[in-house]
């Protein structure tokens, strides 16, 4: 079964500092990797689609890298309406769900 | 431009009722999802289809059933309620496997 664990489970950082979230998974057969954010409230709102080992992909102060074991989402001198929970997904085989993982809860602090 | 629109955004009811959940996508997309996402923020997938057709029924209770009358649109209609079934909703859409699905906003659940 695929399996899709993401760390931290919650980051507070201040305005300003960076840092890497991390999503390891286990799957046979990765298709697809897939970043959201999803703010209170809303609907996960699609970042970033990644395909391969090597692959990166960037968005204003987001950038997102793939290994054959985990992906990171860098974020890159935060503001805090980059306040939200990042949610990470595979899609795997030739199954066209996503697995999702538990996100990370990221407060950006002024 | 709302593209994929879940009515209603909250619903509360009794257990033992019945109930059902809209979903419409103007996107164009073909493949349609309902995902349930409970107190902990997991979401997890509950039925696709794609052109009218079921393609994935994960271990849902015979309680949910799934109603495509066109590829636009996908509603859920809930039998029995019970208070295990409170949870936020997602319908999503995706133009083909591989390819982002798109979330509406979700509607909250809850059973008293």
């Amino acid at each position: 079964e695929d399996q899709v664990t993401q760390s931290p489970e919650a980051l507070r950082l201040q305005e300003g500092e960076s840092s890497s979230l991390n999503c390891s998974y286990t799957v046979s057969g990765l298709r697809g990797l897939f970043w959201y954010r999803q703010d209170p409230g809303k609907g996960p709102e699609f970042l970033f689609t990644l395909y391969s080992a090597g692959e990166e992909k960037e968005k204003e102060r987001l950038k997102a890298t793939l290994t054959k074991k985990e992906s990171f989402l860098h974020i890159t001198a935060p503001k805090p309406e980059d306040s939200a929970t990042y949610l990470c997904a595979v899609q795997a085989g030739g199954n066209e769900k996503l697995t999702f993982g538990t996100g990370t809860r990221l407060t950006i602090i002024p | 431009d709302t593209a994929v629109s879940q009515t209603p955004k909250y619903l509360v009811t009794q257990m033992g009722n019945d109930k059902s959940i809209k979903c419409e996508q103007n996107l164009g997309h073909d493949t349609m999802y309902w995902y349930k996402q409970d107190s902990k923020k997991f979401l997890k997938i509950m039925f696709s289809y794609n052109n009218k057709e079921l393609i994935i029924n994960e271990t849902v209770p015979n309680r949910f059933s799934p109603k495509s009358p066109d590829k636009a649109h996908l509603n859920l209609h809930i039998n029995s309620l019970e208070l295990g079934d409170s949870a936020v909703y997602f319908c999503a859409s995706s133009q083909a496997i591989m390819r982002p699905q798109h979330f509406g906003d979700g509607t909250r659940l809850s059973i008293l």
